[in-house]
């Protein structure tokens, strides 16, 4: 099983600053690796995919970079509607697996 | 406008069946996988399964293999997650997520709003 490991577990930032989140997986998924926000009380929202491809509609203040095991997703200037969860997600072709990271927790400072 | 509306939510005893379904509109139903994925409240998230409307083809995280079942229909386009004997940690919200217009992507673009899950005796 292919695990997901994201740090750190909580990132406080002031509003208009960058913030950096790390996604580590513990076997390569090549570039097969996608970022979701979720804010309290509403399901995930697709923001990366193919670990640096912007979902049309996403702001450029977001964009996600690494191939491998390590990855990052870098939110440029923080604005308000920033503040949430983010996680990682990988998949494997062979054998077939899907896997969340735990999460990271972005809040403001 | 692609829409995924999931059932509302449940309260049900250990031991008992549930299903709950996602009823997606907007696209085309049989293209696309839907992935059903667990949040206990509080908590991130876990991949249960996915399956391809087209043929019902699915496939389980060995975390959850077993213990639930998936299936669709396509006329309805309708998709469906099935416990036979609910327990006490099976309670957490359940939310269905469409793949992306990219076969062979397995990345998420589309979601429910979550059908919340109470198991308690």
């Amino acid at each position: 099983e292919i695990v997901m490991t994201q740090s750190p577990a909580t990132l406080s930032v002031s509003p208009g600053e960058r913030a950096t989140l790390s996604c580590r997986a513990s076997q390569s998924v090549a570039t097969n690796l996608a970022w979701y926000r979720q804010k309290p009380g509403q399901a995930p929202r697709l923001l990366i995919y193919g670990a640096d491809t912007r979902v049309p509609g996403v702001p450029a203040r977001f964009s996600g970079s690494g191939a491998g095991t390590e990855f990052t997703l870098t939110i440029s200037s923080l604005q308000s509607d920033d503040f949430a969860v983010y996680y990682c997600q990988q998949y494997n072709n062979w054998p077939f697996s899907i896997t969340f990271g735990q999460g990271t927790r972005l809040e403001i400072k | 406008e692609v829409q995924l509306v999931q059932s509302g939510a449940e309260v049900k005893k250990p031991g008992e069946s549930l299903k709950i379904s996602c009823q997606g509109s907007g696209y085309s139903f049989a293209s696309h996988w839907i992935a059903w994925v667990r949040q206990v409240p509080g908590k991130g998230l876990e991949w249960m399964g996915v399956i391809y409307p087209g043929d019902s083809e699915t496939r389980y995280s060995p975390s959850f293999q077993g213990h639930v079942t998936m299936s669709a229909d396509k006329p309805s386009g309708t998709t469906y997650l099935q416990w036979n004997s609910l327990r006490a940690s099976d309670t957490a919200i359940y939310y269905c997520a469409r793949q992306i217009k990219a076969p062979g992507l397995y990345y998420f673009d589309y979601w429910g709003q979550g059908t919340l899950v109470t198991v308690s005796s």
